[in-house]
């Protein structure tokens, strides 16, 4: 099993619509999980933390489920600027050891 | 906004030349990192470097890289020899605790 894995999409989704990724990891002791996004050619910017709890920030939902080791972000009422590559990133041995998932591609047209 | 920058943003060399890859982390996070990708592929983690030294490597991070915190300032990467495969985009980041703040790049290519 790799050690974060992704969909690599792509995704074309209409704008407004709502689109989730998911993204598995296989150490189970894994404490600490993000999401990034990537444009193209440029670097990965952070754009959530992933809490238990699960977290919201505006259009962004992230959840986490440690029983079956994945992670997942919700975004509703996309728009054109959420066009992007989104990277699951786990902290696996929480040393900030951090691994990247491969890229889920998203697109949102008009 | 405080951010990673590093230089040079393009670097060319010629096969079997060392290359030196330069990096101002923000200046109160504790923790750094060298991070490659590959064109098309994903970022592939390198190494970690915490209080003076690295904390973890990569089995990517042979004996051709190394990194030095030369000052209180730069965090430099260093390949010794370099390899057609390792033209990349590297990727300089730093972070307090976790969830790293990453510059913008050197693009490295190896003739």
């Amino acid at each position: 099993r790799k050690e974060v894995e992704q969909d690599p999409g792509p995704f074309n989704v209409p704008e407004g619509a709502t689109v989730a990724f998911n993204c598995t990891y296989s150490n189970s002791a894994s404490q600490s999980f993000f999401w990034y996004r990537q444009d193209c050619r440029k670097e990965p910017k952070l754009l959530m933390s992933v809490y238990s709890s699960g977290n919201e920030d505006g259009r962004f939902t992230a959840q986490l489920n440690r029983a079956s080791q994945y992670i997942s972000l919700l975004i509703r009422d996309s728009k054109l600027s959420d066009s992007a590559t989104y990277l699951c990133v786990v902290d696996q041995y929480n040393n900030n050891d951090m691994r990247f998932g491969a890229g889920t591609r998203l697109t949102v047209k008009p | 906004e405080p951010e990673v920058t590093q230089t040079p943003s393009h670097q060319v060399t010629q096969m079997g030349q060392e290359v030196i890859l330069r990096c101002v982390p923000i200046s109160n996070h504790l923790y750094f990192y060298w991070y490659r990708q590959i064109l098309g592929q994903k970022v592939e983690f390198l190494v970690s470097f915490y209080n003076n030294e690295i904390s973890e490597k990569s089995e990517i991070f042979d004996d051709q890289f190394s990194v030095e915190r030369p000052d209180g300032s730069n965090f430099t990467l260093k390949i010794r020899s370099t390899k057609l495969e390792d033209s990349a985009m590297y990727f300089c980041a730093s972070s307090f605790q976790a969830a790293g703040s990453f510059g913008a790049g050197t693009r490295l290519s190896v003739l």
